[in-house]
């Protein structure tokens, strides 16, 4: 079956620093694959997406590039702000699939 | 705003006792996703329905069912609580189907405390 692995949390960064948030995924054929944000006190909302090798997703400073060589999706920032602390979650659609495949999420806390 | 409405956003309860989450989607979006979010087991996917039927069943108990109505508004029914029951309840909705976009629009979630 699909599967989403991410790096756990929390990551404490100071403002400005550079971020990375890894994210590897097991799939047959070819995923399409997304970043979702959640803010405090909020639901999830879609960040980025790349629905085929090598699409660089970006959105808001942030990017992810399909890889599928190394199965993976890792999400960038070259400079956080507190406003990006929030919690962060990789996810897939398999191939021809309908269902959305999450990791379980990376908490991000941005400090001043 | 996502445009999808959870109601209540708040609810305490007993042990053994039964509560209804009420879900209204995205207007024009025929999928309905329910999904549990506790602090040690992430975001677990419980059901999915589309235009009033059943397509998908994830890690929902037996204890737990739902519902889609014909104006397309969900309920999710949790019953002989336990307070490991206690978590986050999103409900999102999407076009259909989602690979064309990917995209769930998720509410704001029901938090759910059982004591």
């Amino acid at each position: 079956g699909n599967s989403v692995t991410q790096m756990e949390g929390p990551v404490t960064l100071s403002e400005e620093a550079f971020l990375t948030i890894n994210c590897t995924y097991t799939a047959t054929g070819y995923p399409s694959l997304f970043w979702y944000v959640q803010y405090p006190g909020e639901g999830l909302q879609l960040l980025l997406k790349a629905t085929k090798a090598d699409d660089k997703g970006s959105n808001k400073g942030f990017e992810a590039t399909y890889r599928k060589e190394t199965t993976s999706f890792h999400l960038e920032k070259g400079s956080v702000q507190v406003s990006d602390s929030a919690v962060y979650f990789c996810a897939l659609i398999g191939y021809a699939g309908n269902m959305l495949t999450f990791g379980g999420g990376t908490r991000l806390m941005v400090k001043p | 705003d996502s445009g999808v409405t959870q109601t209540p956003k708040h609810l305490i309860t007993a042990t053994g006792q039964r509560v209804t989450l009420r879900c209204s989607p995205r207007s024009g979006d025929l999928s309905v996703y329910w999904y549990q979010q506790s602090l040690d087991q992430g975001l677990q996917f419980l059901i999915q329905y589309y235009n009033g039927e059943e397509r998908a069943k994830g890690n929902i108990l037996e204890r737990f069912s739902a519902q889609q109505f014909p104006d397309l508004h969900s309920e999710l029914n949790l019953s002989s609580l336990e307070l490991g029951d206690s978590a986050l309840y999103f409900c999102a909705s999407s076009v259909d189907p989602l690979q064309d976009t990917g995209e769930l629009f998720f509410g704001e979630g029901s938090r759910l405390t059982v004591l």
